[in-house]
C-alpha cells in the first residue's frame, strides 16, 4: 500500500535552512507528483508546490518562490523539500501528499518545524 | 486564486446525528473538490475526491454532493471517531487552495 514517511520534528534558528524529506513505498515513486503542504495554526493549509520525481519539474505557488525548494532522488524514492532563511513564520507542520490515482490521495504523518533563537 | 469559504468553522453535535458541512468556492471549479480529515495528531486522510467518489475503506456513512457553487459534506450518523477536523480542498486551478476547515464536537 502507498506509503509517505516524513522525516522528524525539527528545531532551528532563525536566517538558517532546513530539509525535510518524504520517503514513498508502495507505488512508482517517479511517476507521480508528489505535492507539498503547510499548516499552521490561523493560517490553514497552504500549497507550497510539486515536484515530478521522475524528471524532476516542479511548480511553485508564487509566495513560496524563493523559501522552498523542492528535489527527488529516485534511487531512495525519497522527496524533499528545503526551507531557506528561516523566521518564525516558517514554524508550521510540513506535510508531503501523493498524487497516485487522483488529487492528493495519500499523505505523510507531517513534520513539525520550529523556528526559534 | 479561488478562495474556498468552509462554513461552520465549528460545529456541535451529538452521536447518530446527520450533520454537513459546507464549502463555496469562490470560482467555477466543476467536480475538482476533495474532503479531507485530520485527526488531533495531525494525521491528514483523503474522505471523498471529485465531490462526491468515497475513498476506499472511508465508511458509507460519509457522502459528497454539490449544489452550484456550493459543496457539501454529509455524514449521515456520526459516531464517536468523527469528532475530528475536516476540510475542503479545490484542485481545479492552481494553486490548489483550501478551505478553513470545520471542528466537529461531540455535544
Amino acid at each position: 500500500q502507498v506509503q509517505l514517511q516524513q522525516s522528524g520534528a525539527e528545531l532551528m534558528k532563525p536566517g538558517a535552512s532546513v530539509k525535510i524529506s518524504c520517503k514513498a513505498t508502495g507505488y512508482t515513486f517517479s511517476s507521480y507528483w508528489i505535492e507539498w503542504v503547510k499548516q499552521r495554526p490561523g493560517h490553514g493549509l497552504e500549497w507550497i508546490g510539486e515536484i515530478l520525481p521522475g524528471s524532476g519539474s516542479t511548480n511553485y505557488n508564487e509566495k513560496f518562490k524563493g523559501k522552498a525548494t523542492f528535489t527527488a532522488d529516485t534511487s531512495s524514492n525519497t522527496a524533499y523539500m528545503q526551507l531557506s532563511s528561516l523566521t518564525s513564520e516558517d514554524s508550521a507542520v510540513y506535510y508531503c501528499a501523493s498524487e497516485v490515482r487522483h488529487y492528493f490521495d495519500y499523505w505523510g504523518q507531517g513534520t513539525t518545524l520550529t523556528v526559534s533563537s | 486564486d479561488i478562495q474556498m469559504t468552509q462554513s461552520p468553522s465549528s460545529l456541535s453535535a451529538s452521536l447518530g446525528e446527520r450533520v454537513s458541512l459546507t464549502c463555496r468556492a469562490s470560482q467555477d471549479i466543476g467536480s475538482s473538490l476533495n474532503w479531507l480529515q485530520q485527526e488531533p495528531d495531525g494525521t491528514i486522510k483523503r474522505l471523498i475526491y471529485a465531490t462526491s467518489s468515497l475513498d476506499s475503506g472511508v465508511p458509507k456513512r460519509f457522502s459528497g454532493s454539490r449544489s452550484g457553487s456550493d459543496y457539501s459534506l454529509t455524514i449521515s450518523s456520526l459516531e464517536s471517531e468523527d469528532f475530528v477536523d475536516y476540510y475542503c480542498l479545490q484542485y481545479a486551478s492552481s494553486p490548489p487552495t483550501f478551505g478553513g476547515g470545520t471542528k466537529l464536537e461531540i455535544k
